[in-house]
């Protein structure tokens, strides 16, 4: 158990719909970083807070956006959905903005 | 365009084998390479880690070695397991002041038969 905690686990919608994935970090980590797995595109790194602030930004979409709170838990919100967009979305968090990073379990999610 | 290319896709090994994945990279920016674990389920869990100022890093049955000239790393497992078998993920980034991007590679399945 990584200490990174990610609701919901799974998640299954619509396409053209919305929904939001929370991600609570480690105890004392400030940064939280998002990625995006599937079957053919493999882990994709989305976009990285640290202690609130947007730090670092990868293959996000413009409909996909992300947040930092200040109690230091995160949400991706996914808009306009689409079929593609089904995929696991992990959260990972570490101390610093440039320590090793642990991954929480993952929420799949199903858009149909 | 894959900033870390990882080989083989799929990986089969007999108990007490060694198990071996390669990687390479482009960006010279990179400086940590960090190798992630993953079973079916669960998120990927750090492995082992290694900065281009070590030619090779050990921990256990895990090696990495690492040949900055090349731009290529990889993974050794010895005395492979059953239980070792998972998906292996090697990873790059550049620690900057402002946040850091990892790139990872496209996994590799090992499977170690008993």
């Amino acid at each position: 158990d990584s200490g990174v905690t990610q609701t919901p686990k799974h998640l299954i919608t619509a396409t053209g719909q919305r929904v939001t994935l929370r991600c609570s970090p480690r105890s004392g980590d400030l940064s939280v970083y998002w990625y995006q797995q599937s079957l053919d595109q493999g882990l994709q790194f989305l976009i990285h807070y640290y202690n609130g602030e947007e730090r670092a930004k990868g293959n996000i979409l413009e409909r996909f956006s992300a947040q930092q709170f200040p109690d230091l838990h995160s949400e991706l919100n996914l808009s306009s959905l689409e079929l593609g967009d089904s995929a696991l979305y992990f959260c990972a968090s570490s101390v610093g903005a440039n320590n090793e990073q642990f991954f929480g379990p993952g929420t799949r999610l199903t858009v149909l | 365009q894959q900033q870390v290319k990882q080989s083989p896709q799929s990986l089969i090994v007999q108990k007490g084998g060694i198990s071996i994945i390669n990687c390479a990279y482009e960006n010279t920016a990179f400086d940590y390479f960090p190798w992630y674990q993953q079973f079916p389920g669960k998120g990927p869990a750090l492995l082992i880690a290694i900065r281009p100022d070590v030619s090779e890093k050990k921990e256990g049955r895990f090696t990495i070695s690492f040949n900055k000239s090349a731009k290529q790393f990889s993974l050794h497992i010895m005395d492979s397991q059953p239980g070792d078998s998972a998906t292996y993920f090697c990873a790059a980034s550049s620690f900057r002041s402002t946040g850091n991007q990892f790139y990872f590679g496209t996994g590799t399945s090992l499977t170690v038969i008993p």
